[in-house]
């Protein structure tokens, strides 16, 4: 049972640098979201998808950019990493619309940004 | 003021005691409410729902409190495994994407 599985677990990098972060789930999930996980502050949300081919915005979606172009993957990219996206990076999806409020999550993804 | 406001703790309690958290949220339009659970250095984990009724599962007890808009868990006969971070999540709008993470009350529970 691997539900939502994200690659890599960790990684450092340098101000300026690029990196994408992966995220896949074998649940058929129709609605899969990117969290960032910071000290003293709850998950806020980045981007969301409802679906293959869409995303759209969340919280903070500043200084990121997601696609969806398979059901399964929604990959999270930072284009030029600041020390300020130094965080904990949590992957989610949900069966859908509707309100159970159950979101899977996956282990995280720790990234620090010298 | 953040939407959703949890005390951090710690809650340091020894075994087998009965140890309660509260979460307040500021929109009084919120909908749906949830208790999540997260281990140390792991990702979070839906622990109960929150009914209007006030729901019951196992040794632990979720009310809310509309008027005053406020999110209750109370745990009781605490064990060793208890010890966790306790997310208290609130759907302002509806849709998931309008799920409010508190920051956690995190729970120490001792022998």
């Amino acid at each position: 049972n691997a539900g939502v599985t994200q690659t890599p677990k960790f990684r450092v990098l340098k101000t300026g640098q690029s990196m994408t972060l992966l995220c896949a789930q074998d649940m058929n999930h129709e609605y899969m979201y990117w969290y960032r996980q910071d000290p003293g502050m709850g998950l806020r949300l980045i981007h969301y998808s409802v679906g293959e081919g869409t995303t759209a915005k969340g919280e903070v979606p500043d200084g990121y950019n997601v696609s969806r172009l398979k059901k399964q993957n929604f990959l999270l990219g930072l284009e030029s990493a600041a020390p300020s996206q130094t965080s904990v990076y949590f992957c989610a999806s949900s069966r859908g619309t509707g309100d159970t409020g159950e979101l899977f999550f996956g282990e995280g993804s720790r990234l620090t940004v010298l | 003021r953040k939407e959703v406001e949890q005390d951090p703790g710690p809650f340091n309690v020894p075994e087998g005691a009965t140890v309660a958290f509260n979460c307040t949220y500021s929109n009084s339009a919120s909908q749906s409410f949830f208790w999540y659970r997260q281990d140390c250095r792991k990702e979070p984990k839906l622990l109960m729902s929150v009914y209007s009724s006030g729901n019951e599962d196992g040794r632990f007890t979720a009310q809310l409190n509309r008027a005053s808009q406020y999110i209750s868990l109370l745990i009781r006969d605490s064990k060793l495994s208890d010890s966790a971070t306790y997310l208290c999540v609130v759907n302002g709008l509806g849709g998931y994407n309008k799920l409010i993470f508190g920051a956690g009350t995190r729970l120490a529970v001792h022998p």
